[in-house]
């Protein structure tokens, strides 16, 4: 599985959208991009995934480049409650076999008011 | 409503002593998966079943025992050969579409005396 590069924390004002960036130069065609997110002391939480095409859902925005190697999530209105480690992953999908998520240091945001 | 239930959610043990985390999930999912996370970092996949009575080693797997012989449960035993077994434990499962989205529990947090 290609490995990702994350800053390793970000702060963003309540209210804004939160813009958390993903380096994965070493995608493969056939890889997806997956996001969780995890507030403190709590499991972690599916927000998106995407391929090659733009993703949105009740959560958040996925901003995939044209070349796949990197991506944006998006929340558009962060509030208080999207302080958390956001982890971007990369991985081929399920095909009958074993595909292990391999979770990274993740990007910490702090939203504040 | 379906998901996924850790228990307990806090335990502490004495060394040289087993214990064991239970995992139960109902959401009909074949794949669980066993994950270890230490403070400030991501996880790690300790053990994985696909299907029942069957499992595989994770990255870090001594010290740690599974069983599978109910597609729902999914029991962690953290055994005395286990270093350092202080740590937050996630038990998750694996939807069955395509892309494969892994539900989270909310953890159990082990403090070994």
């Amino acid at each position: 599985d290609a490995k990702t590069t994350q800053p390793p924390s970000m702060d963003c004002a309540e209210g804004r959208a939160a813009n958390l960036p993903c380096n994965h130069s070493t995608i493969s065609g056939n890889e997806y991009v997956y996001w969780y997110r995890q507030i403190h002391s709590q499991g972690p939480q599916y927000i998106i995934h995407g391929l090659k095409n733009n993703e949105t859902n009740e959560m958040a925005s996925l901003i995939i480049t044209e070349d796949r190697k990197s991506s944006t999530l998006i929340l558009p209105h962060a509030t208080l409650r999207d302080t958390a480690v956001y982890y971007c992953i990369v991985r081929v999908a399920f095909s009958g076999g074993y595909n292990k998520l391999i979770f990274g240091a993740g990007t910490r945001l702090a939203v504040h008011p | 409503d379906g998901g996924i239930t850790q228990s307990p959610k806090y335990l502490f043990r004495k060394e040289g002593q087993n214990v064991t985390l239970s995992c139960e999930q109902n959401l009909n999912h074949d794949a669980m998966y066993w994950y270890r996370q230490d403070p400030g970092q991501g996880l790690r996949l300790i053990y994985y079943s696909q299907i029942v009575n069957d499992f595989q080693k994770g990255d870090i797997a001594e010290g740690y025992s599974v069983s599978r012989e109910k597609k729902e449960s999914f029991p962690l035993t953290v055994t005395s050969a286990q270093k350092n077994p202080t740590a937050f434990y996630l038990c998750a499962s694996r939807s069955g579409s395509h892309t494969g989205e892994l539900f989270f529990g909310e953890g159990s947090r082990l403090t070994v005396l």
